[in-house]
């Protein structure tokens, strides 16, 4: 897991709430990523940054939204307008230049539960 | 949307033997990448293979790539304990939409002693 950290690792809301997971890195890398893996799935991405104050959509941006106001931390919120949020939501970075061309460093991942 | 979709989907062998797990894709590659995922962690990176190389090696791990068929595989050999994991392809597009990194669907892994 290197250097990136993800809190809490387990989290539990009720319908209806916003919430906000945490993602830091100190590896001094460019780009962020988020990404949501259901059980028995693979990793879909829900937004990307590749350089402070820019971010991007991925594949499932409905109902989320990210900031990147510095390099080292990319927080996501979970907001309620996301349908089926419960999931394991895991952050990775990687150096940039080359983009996503490059490796992917992953944190350890946050368990989101909505009950 | 996944790009890749990964065979099998699970696999159980014995200490000592060898793992194949296949990766097809749909789209043209700047490369492929193979992740290893524990139970409740993140993911770990690998190995990586340009659309232009066809075999790579790392230790234990030989992985191939057939752009013809749009097809990889990873082969661990003399297979331990410790490679009781779940294992990811992801491919790396040329075209539209930014080089985003696209996982398959991933093949669970049990190693038995």
């Amino acid at each position: 897991d290197g250097g990136i950290t993800q809190s809490p690792k387990y989290l539990f809301r009720k319908e209806g709430q916003n919430v906000t997971l945490s993602c830091e890195q100190n590896l001094n890398h460019d780009a962020m990523y988020w990404y949501r893996q259901d059980p028995g799935q693979g990793l879909r991405l829900i937004y990307y940054s590749q350089i402070v104050n820019d971010f991007q959509k991925g594949d499932i941006a409905e109902g989320y939204s990210v900031s990147r106001e510095k390099k080292e931390s990319f927080p996501l919120t979970v907001t309620s307008a996301q349908k089926n949020p419960t999931a394991f939501y895991l952050c990775a970075t990687n150096p940039g230049g080359a983009g996503f061309t490059d490796t992917q460093y992953f944190g350890p991942g946050t368990r989101l539960t909505v009950l | 949307s996944q790009q890749g979709e990964e065979d099998p989907q699970a696999l159980s062998i014995q200490e000592g033997e060898n793992a194949t797990m296949n990766c097809s894709y749909k789209t043209s590659i700047n490369n492929l990448q193979w992740y290893r995922q524990n139970s409740g962690r993140g993911l770990v990176h690998l190995i990586l293979i340009r659309s232009n190389e066809r075999e790579k090696h790392s230790g234990r791990l030989r992985v191939t790539l057939d752009t013809s068929k749009k097809s990889s595989s990873l082969l661990i050999t003399a297979s331990r304990a410790a490679d009781t994991a779940s294992y990811f392809c992801a491919t790396v597009g040329l075209t539209g939409g930014g080089n985003k990194l696209t996982f398959g669907t991933g093949t669970q892994l049990k190693v038995e002693l």
